[in-house]
C-alpha cells in the first residue's frame, strides 16, 4: 500500500532532550512537510523539502531541524531549544503538480515529561 | 499575510439535517481551496480541492464551493450522520516554490443520533 508512514505515534521528552520524529513516505513524492498543531487551531507549517538534499524554513522553525537524505524520509528534530513542544506533529507529502493536493501521515503526539 | 477564518468553532446537529461549515481568507491570490477532514488523534484526509478557476467541486453528500473576489468558501453536508462527526479544515494554497497551505482553525462538528 501506498503512503506516509510516522513513527512513533506517542513520544515523551524530557528537559534539554532532543527527539526525533520519523517520516516515511512510497508515493514517489518529490515534497515533503513537517506540521504541527496545537489544541484547537490549525496546522502550522515547520519546514518543508522540495528535493533531496534541500530544505526551507516555514512560518516556524525556530527550534526545530531536517534533513532530507533520501526522497523516502524527511525526519524532524525537536531540539532542547524549543521551549513549548508539547504538540501533534503531521507530517505530509505531495507531488510536483501544484495542483494536487497534500496527503498526510497518522501523526506523532509529543509530550514533555 | 494570507489568514484563514473558520466560523463556527463548533456545531452541534442532530443527525439527517443539512449544514453548511465557512471558510474565509484574506487574500484572494490563492492556488486552490482545500476542505480536509480530521478524526480525534489522526491526520488528515482531503475531502475537496477547488481549483482557483473553479465555482464548485461535488463529492457524494458534500458540496464545496469558492467564491475568490470574496474570499469565501463553503462546505454544505447534505442528510448529515453520525459518521460525519469530525473537525474539517479548511485550507488555502499559496505557492512559495513549492506549495504552501494556510489553515483555518477549523470547525469540530457533532452530529447527534
Amino acid at each position: 500500500d501506498g503512503g506516509i508512514t510516522q513513527s512513533p505515534k506517542y513520544l515523551f521528552r524530557k528537559e534539554g532532550q532532543n527527539v526525533t520524529l520519523s517520516c516515511e513516505q512510497n508515493l514517489n513524492h518529490d515534497a515533503m512537510y513537517w506540521y504541527r498543531q496545537d489544541p484547537g487551531q490549525g496546522l502550522r507549517l515547520i519546514y518543508y523539502s522540495q528535493i533531496v538534499n534541500d530544505f526551507q524554513k516555514g512560518d516556524i522553525a525556530e527550534g526545530y531541524s531536517v534533513s532530507r537524505e533520501k526522497k523516502e524520509s524527511f525526519p524532524l528534530t525537536v531540539t532542547s531549544a524549543q521551549k513549548n513542544p508539547t504538540a501533534f506533529y503531521l507530517c505530509a507529502s505531495s507531488p510536483e503538480d501544484y495542483g494536487e493536493t497534500q496527503y498526510f501521515g497518522p501523526g506523532t503526539r509529543l509530550l514533555v515529561l | 499575510k494570507q489568514e484563514v477564518t473558520q466560523i463556527p468553532a463548533a456545531l452541534s446537529v442532530p443527525e439527517g439535517e443539512n449544514l453548511v461549515l465557512n471558510c474565509s481568507f484574506t487574500d484572494s491570490a490563492i492556488y486552490n481551496l482545500q476542505w480536509f477532514r480530521q478524526d480525534p488523534g489522526k491526520g488528515l484526509t482531503s475531502l475537496l480541492l477547488i481549483q482557483s478557476s473553479q465555482r464548485e467541486q461535488t463529492s457524494g453528500r458534500l458540496n464545496a464551493s469558492l467564491d475568490k473576489s470574496s474570499g469565501r468558501s463553503t462546505l454544505y453536508i447534505a442528510a448529515s450522520q453520525p459518521g460525519d462527526s469530525a473537525t474539517y479544515l479548511c485550507a488555502v494554497t499559496v505557492i512559495i516554490g513549492a506549495q504552501k497551505l494556510v489553515f483555518g482553525q477549523g470547525t469540530r462538528l457533532t452530529i447527534n443520533p
